[in-house]
């Protein structure tokens, strides 16, 4: 069974650009979540889709933003980039919500 | 709201000492709960889980128990390897007033000298 999978693995902007990034669930699996994940700041959630539905969001400014396909995929995208958005981006992926959570390996984003 | 504290790391011991990373937690409900472990350059993989108090998880020598009456899923390993060397996290998955927002402590940096 294929685990979840992101793309790209890393992703170097400049400030101000635009970046997308991609995610696969595993198979049967309708909930995707999206965390952040800043040197020395822990995980931070972002956002949470469900069945095509956002269905909770972080703490972070309406520039992060994202949708999910009906085949349960799910991008995120993060608008105007600051230098501080430099971080690794991890989408995780579960059954129904009080299952473990099952993670990809990650988007390591750059912000020049 | 739910929050889980982690001891702060980085933990560093000799390879074959005995390892416990406390956690602690606050939450509305009933919580499950949860030990991440993440490698160097890798994503988060699920090590062990306890569903409902007194509940023991255990994975590839790593255990922790559900201690409902102190609130704490603290983790413990009688030997250490040097291939144990990794951040841990402990986190929670509870529904309080509808919002299902899981909530991960801070993560503790382990590193094992041979």
């Amino acid at each position: 069974e294929a685990g979840v999978t992101q793309s790209p693995t890393h992703l170097i902007k400049t400030r101000g650009q635009q970046a997308t990034l991609r995610c696969s669930p595993i198979s049967g699996h309708t909930s995707v979540y999206w965390y952040q994940q800043a040197l020395g700041l822990g995980l931070q959630f972002l956002l949470w889709y469900d069945e095509g539905e956002e269905r909770n969001r972080g703490n972070f400014p309406p520039r992060f933003s994202g949708r999910q396909f009906p085949n349960y995929s799910s991008e995120l995208n993060v608008n105007a980039l600051e230098l501080e958005d430099s971080a690794l981006y991890l989408c995780a992926s579960s059954q129904v919500f009080r299952e473990t959570q099952y993670f990809g390996p990650g988007t390591r984003l750059l912000v020049l | 709201g739910d929050s889980v504290t982690q001891m702060e790391g980085p933990v560093t011991l000799s390879e074959e000492a005995f390892l416990t990373i406390n956690c602690t937690y606050t939450a509305t409900g009933y919580p499950s709960l949860f030990w991440y472990v993440q490698y160097p350059g890798e994503g988060l993989q699920l090590l062990l889980k306890a569903t409902k108090a007194d509940d023991k998880g255990s994975n590839k020598g790593f255990e922790a128990t559900y201690r409902k009456e102190t609130t704490s899923f603290h983790l413990e390993k009688g030997s250490v390897q040097v291939s144990d060397s990794a951040v841990y996290f402990c986190a929670l998955s509870a529904a309080s007033g509808g919002s299902y927002i899981p909530t991960f402590g801070r993560g503790t940096s382990l590193i094992v000298h041979p």
